[in-house]
């Protein structure tokens, strides 16, 4: 089965620095990364994802690259903010919809 | 707003006592999810409908049932709660397309509690 390794687990940075996350993944036909944001006492909220066609993707802030070949795939925040303290977790899916999550980031932006 | 909704929020039982979570989604989507999340950690997959399909993770115990009467509802009943069951369940439901797999999208979670 799939397995995804994330890192690191806890990052703290300054307000206004950026923040990356790494995930590394082991089965190659996985085809779909999703990134989630968890804030405390609620559920995974989608903030970006990226398919196996496509090697970067970005929304405002955030932006997520992928190497197929590495099999790693990285979440970027520029010009963090206090709201974007949470724990946030990457994950895996291919054909037939099994998910599978890195252990988690807990960030903290620092005002 | 099409959503995932879950109910309730927070569940108290005791020991031994059953207890049902209910998931509903508006979405239509034909996939749905249970996950269990213990504090800080990563949400692990209990089981999943894909429409009436019924697929069970080897390493759920046999204390954790699903039901899914249509495409909008999906139930967990845990028969016999211990006190290693204390966790935020979360719902999850998404469309998956042809030959590749599409977004999942959460409900709120279902925080229980076992004394």
């Amino acid at each position: 089965g799939e397995n995804v390794e994330q890192h690191p687990s806890t990052l703290s940075v300054q307000e206004g620095d950026s923040a990356v996350i790494k995930c590394t993944y082991s089965d190659s036909a996985s085809n779909y990364f999703p990134w989630y944001k968890q804030e405390l006492g609620k559920g995974p909220q989608l903030i970006i994802d990226i398919r196996s066609n496509v090697g970067e993707k970005k929304d405002q802030r955030i932006a997520v690259t992928l190497n197929k070949t590495a099999k790693h795939f990285s979440l970027h925040i520029t010009e963090t903010q206090p709201e974007d303290s949470a724990v946030y977790f990457c994950a895996a899916s291919r054909a037939g919809n099994q998910f599978y999550f890195g252990t988690g980031t807990s960030l903290t932006v620092i005002p | 707003d099409a959503m995932v909704i879950q109910n309730p929020r927070y569940q108290v039982t005791q020991f031994g006592k059953p207890v049902t979570l209910s998931c509903s989604q508006t979405l239509n989507h034909n996939v749905m999810y249970w996950y269990q999340q213990k504090s800080s950690q990563a949400p692990k997959l209990l089981f999943h409908y894909y429409d009436k399909d019924f697929n069970n993770e080897a390493d759920t115990p046999d204390n954790f049932q699903s039901r899914r009467p249509n495409t909008s509802f999906c139930f967990l009943d845990i028969r016999s709660p211990g006190l290693g069951d204390t966790a935020m369940y979360l719902c999850a439901t998404s469309l998956p397309g042809q030959g590749r797999a599409d977004t999942q999208y959460f409900g709120p979670g279902t925080r229980l509690t076992v004394l």
